[in-house]
Parts: structure tokens; C-alpha cells; sequence
């Protein structure tokens, strides 16, 4: 059974706070690891996929760092608006010919204005 | 370009009840995912379609799951009979292709509580 571990498990920041969440996976079979964001009522978006270690992605204020070696991922948000309060869940992938993801079970991130 | 539609958003049953939930893909995907997101838990793979097969169903509970994909278009997953613990999202996906690391788009889910 893989096991994917978020951490924390939920966050409270202010507006304009800049802040970040940890996703860890198995360092063996990596081939991708996913990150989503879900709002509430919404459907989940794909933020990154990240395959190479040492990547680092970037969309706006949102960032992601990826180690394959230790097996971790982090996301960042910088100068956090209200609008960002999401689940944000990271997802890995071992490859194969299914392409299974295993999810994580999420940091659920609320800004205050 | 239409993103995955997924009826109804919303439904209470009482356990022992049956239910089904319809997904739409995008239209050319392929690959068709059913997840189960129980609160607190993050999203499991029930079973995935590429086209109108099944290629991983190693997670449905058989005895009470059931999912077709007749033309390889639409998707319904039933349940029957629900039990309490089955109360969850379930989200529907889909992908151009299987095999390769292919975004997955999701519905927003079908919210389903067993009473």
C-alpha cells in the first residue's frame, strides 16, 4: 500500500501571509507527482506535475519544489489572497500502464481577508 | 471546452436504498476514473475505463459496486444496496489516454449521504 502523507492537515493564514504544505510519497517506483487544487463546491484543477527531481514549478504566487530522493514536494503560496482557501492535495504516480494516482488526504488552506 | 459533468451534485438516501450517478467526460478522453473521497481521506480510485473497458477495478466493492461505461462515452457507478459508511464525494475524471502522465480532469462530484 503506498502511503502519501500532507502536511498540515489544515491551515489558518491572514491575507498576505506567504505560507507552505509538505507532501511526502515513496522515494522508490517515483515517476510523477500531482498537485490539485479543490474549492469547495468545485471541481479539482490540476496546479503541477512534477517529474524530475530538483523541479521547481510556477503558476502566479504558487510554486512547487519536488526531491524524488527523499520523497517530498513542497507548495508554496506567496502574499496568500482569500481567494486561495482551498483543499490542496498532491497525488503520486509510480507510472505503469494504468497510471494510477494515490492521493493524499489533503491541506485544507483558509485565508482570512 | 466543456470540462466533466457529473448528476446530481447532491443526494440523501437511507442505507439499505440504491443509487446511481451519471458522469459526462470530455469529449475524445479515453480513460474514465470513479473516485471515492471519504471525509478527511483523500480521493481512492474505485475503477477506471479506457474506452468502454475496465482496466483497474481492484478497489470496487464488488458485492454492492457496479459501473458500466456503455459506449465508451458516459458512466454510471450504482450503488446497491448503501450503507452508512459509503457517504462520500464521489468524483468522476477523465484523460485523453491511459499510460502516460496525462492530466486527469475532474466534475465537481456527486455528494452522497447515507442516512
Amino acid at each position: 500500500i503506498l502511503n502519501v502523507e500532507q502536511s498540515p492537515q489544515s491551515l489558518h493564514v491572514q491575507e498576505g501571509d506567504s505560507t507552505n504544505f509538505t507532501c511526502s510519497f515513496p522515494s522508490s517506483n517515483f515517476y510523477a507527482l500531482h498537485w490539485y487544487r479543490w474549492e469547495t463546491a468545485k471541481s479539482p484543477e490540476a496546479l503541477f506535475v512534477m517529474t524530475l527531481n530538483g523541479d521547481e514549478k510556477k503558476k502566479g504566487r504558487i510554486s512547487a519544489t519536488l526531491n524524488t530522493k527523499e520523497g517530498y514536494s513542497y507548495l508554496y503560496i506567496k502574499g496568500s489572497q482569500p481567494e486561495d482557501s482551498a483543499t490542496y492535495l498532491c497525488a503520486f504516480s509510480s507510472g505503469g500502464s494504468n497510471y494510477k494516482l494515490t492521493f493524499g488526504k489533503g491541506t485544507l488552506l483558509t485565508v482570512n481577508p | 471546452e466543456a470540462g466533466v459533468a457529473q448528476s446530481p451534485r447532491y443526494k440523501i438516501i437511507e442505507k439499505r436504498q440504491s443509487v446511481a450517478f451519471w458522469c459526462n467526460p470530455i469529449s475524445g478522453h479515453a480513460t474514465l476514473y470513479w473516485y471515492q473521497q471519504i471525509l478527511g481521506q483523500g480521493p481512492k480510485l474505485l475503477i477506471q475505463f479506457q474506452n468502454n473497458g475496465v482496466v483497474d477495478d481492484s478497489q470496487l466493492p464488488k458485492d454492492r459496486f457496479s459501473a458500466e461505461r456503455l459506449k465508451g462515452v458516459d458512466s454510471t457507478l450504482k450503488i446497491q444496496p448503501a450503507k452508512l459508511e459509503d457517504s462520500a464525494v464521489y468524483l468522476c475524471a477523465s484523460s485523453l489516454i491511459t499510460g502516460t502522465m496525462n492530466e486527469q480532469f475532474f466534475g465537481p462530484g456527486t455528494r452522497l449521504t447515507v442516512l
